[in-house]
């Protein structure tokens, strides 16, 4: 089992949709969560972080988090053709020391 | 502010070629630094973490090797490439400590291998 996984994609949806991204993840001591941004050729930029069970919207972006069932989700609303790119789901290892990246998931926004 | 800077940007290098890339953070102390490695099209593969001076973690058996000569120092390095090390090389660091550790990336380096 991977330790973070995600589905692949590509995901499409209109312009002004919303966007929704999953991710699980194996190591149940990890207690830091992430997304991250990439456009092709560029390096990830982080977007998000959660650390409790729940929701956390900033702007656009809402991160939900559920220990129990080992499941993180990004939803985008409003989507615009801008976010298109790939979103890379991040765990930290118990004891924080590491992030591991899930193999991220291609969203296209169609204008 | 904190900022960290990668170098080079592109680096065409032959097979059996010695690399060596490096990665300084400013603006903090003793901060965890790592190299990922990114194949096209491909998710990032943790490589190497660090979390002080000359103390080193590998993560994926291969002819990498990283060091880290001074605190906010990171290098990345290998005797002889392979075509199999072509890839987008990224150094990020996070702050210590248990229970958040956002990474943030260098700008990374397009290492073709020929």
């Amino acid at each position: 089992q991977k330790e973070v996984e995600q589905n692949s994609g590509p995901l499409s949806v209109p312009e002004g949709a919303i966007a929704s991204l999953n991710c699980t993840y194996s190591d149940r001591g990890s207690q830091s969560f992430f997304w991250y941004r990439q456009y092709s050729g560029k390096s990830p930029e982080l977007i998000m972080s959660i650390y409790s069970n729940g929701d956390k919207e900033d702007g656009r972006f809402t991160a939900q988090l559920n220990k129990a069932s080992q499941y993180v989700s990004l939803l985008i609303r409003d989507s615009q053709p801008s976010d298109s790119a790939t979103y890379l789901c991040a765990v930290t290892n118990t004891g924080g020391f590491k992030t591991i990246f899930g193999a991220g998931t291609r969203l296209f926004v169609k204008a | 502010s904190q900022t960290i800077h990668q170098w080079p940007a592109t680096l065409v290098q032959p097979v059996g070629s010695p690399l060596s890339l490096e990665c300084t953070v400013e603006g903090t102390s003793n901060p965890n630094l790592y190299w990922y490695r990114q194949a096209a099209g491909r998710g990032l593969q943790l490589l190497f973490y660090s979390v002080g001076i000359g103390q080193i973690s590998s993560e994926v058996p291969q002819n990498l090797s990283a060091s880290r000569p001074q605190d906010r120092q990171f290098i990345l390095s290998s005797k002889k490439l392979l075509l199999s090390d072509s890839g987008f090389y990224l150094c990020a660091w996070s702050v210590p400590g248990q229970g958040w550790a956002e990474a943030f990336f260098g700008q990374g380096t397009r290492l073709t291998v020929v």
